[in-house]
């Protein structure tokens, strides 16, 4: 298998659920970041979790990151309709020129 | 707020030809990317361009493919002769190492 797999592979979801969303990856990273795309369009970078941190917040978005399990999980807490993306997590090794490993990504759709 | 920007956000090309993507990226960034989509595929890096020069490629990043920053603004990423596969969405990015800014990519189509 490959670096950064999320899952599941597709998660939907009630408005004003919650979302969690997991990705693991093998190799040791620098850090890990979660991007959204919404359908045909670009990658907005939501945030950016580095080794040494176990979790971080913002706004309605939590990540965690369990490095001796090789994973990270993002939450989004009270969904709305405005949310259904694909969310991808993204691993960042250090060792080279910032190229960044995605994962096959997570299609969240968020019912009205 | 300041962006990457790409141009076009859709190419047709026929099989064969020569497609040049163009990305603005942000002015103070040192280190420029891209990337490419297929189809309901992740995204996977193709090269990353420091210093103007290459600093790592892929191996889909094979001698059809070139990058320039032909006048310190615009970088370029130019396919010599398309062939149908490389249709997809393709990312500029630019940035630092540790975060990246993406464009809202263009589409290829190659027919």
């Amino acid at each position: 298998s490959q670096q950064g797999e999320e899952d599941p592979q597709a998660l939907s979801i009630q408005e004003g659920e919650n979302a969690t969303m997991n990705c693991s990856y093998k190799t040791s990273i620098n850090n890990l970041q979660w991007y959204r795309q919404n359908s045909g369009r670009g990658l907005v970078h939501l945030i950016l979790i580095r080794s040494n941190e176990r979790e971080k917040h913002s706004g309605r978005l939590r990540v965690t990151l369990d490095t001796s399990k090789k994973s990270s999980s993002l939450l989004i807490t009270a969904s709305r309709a405005a949310d259904t993306a694909s969310y991808f997590c993204a691993t960042f090794g250090g060792t080279s020129y910032g190229k960044l490993t995605f994962g096959q990504g997570t299609i969240l759709t968020v019912h009205p | 707020e300041p962006e990457v920007t790409q141009t076009p956000s859709h190419q047709v090309t026929q099989m064969g030809q020569e497609v040049i993507l163009r990305c603005v990226p942000i002015s103070n960034h040192l280190y420029f990317y891209w990337y490419r989509q297929i189809l309901g595929q992740k995204v996977e890096f193709l090269v990353s361009f420091y210093n103007n020069e290459i600093s790592e490629k892929s191996e889909i990043f094979d001698d059809q493919f070139s990058v320039e920053r032909p006048d310190g603004s615009n970088f370029t990423l130019k396919i010599r002769s398309t062939k149908l596969e490389d249709s997809a969405m393709y990312f500029c990015a630019s940035g630092a190492l540790h975060e990246q800014y993406f464009g809202p990519g263009t589409r290829l189509t190659v027919t």
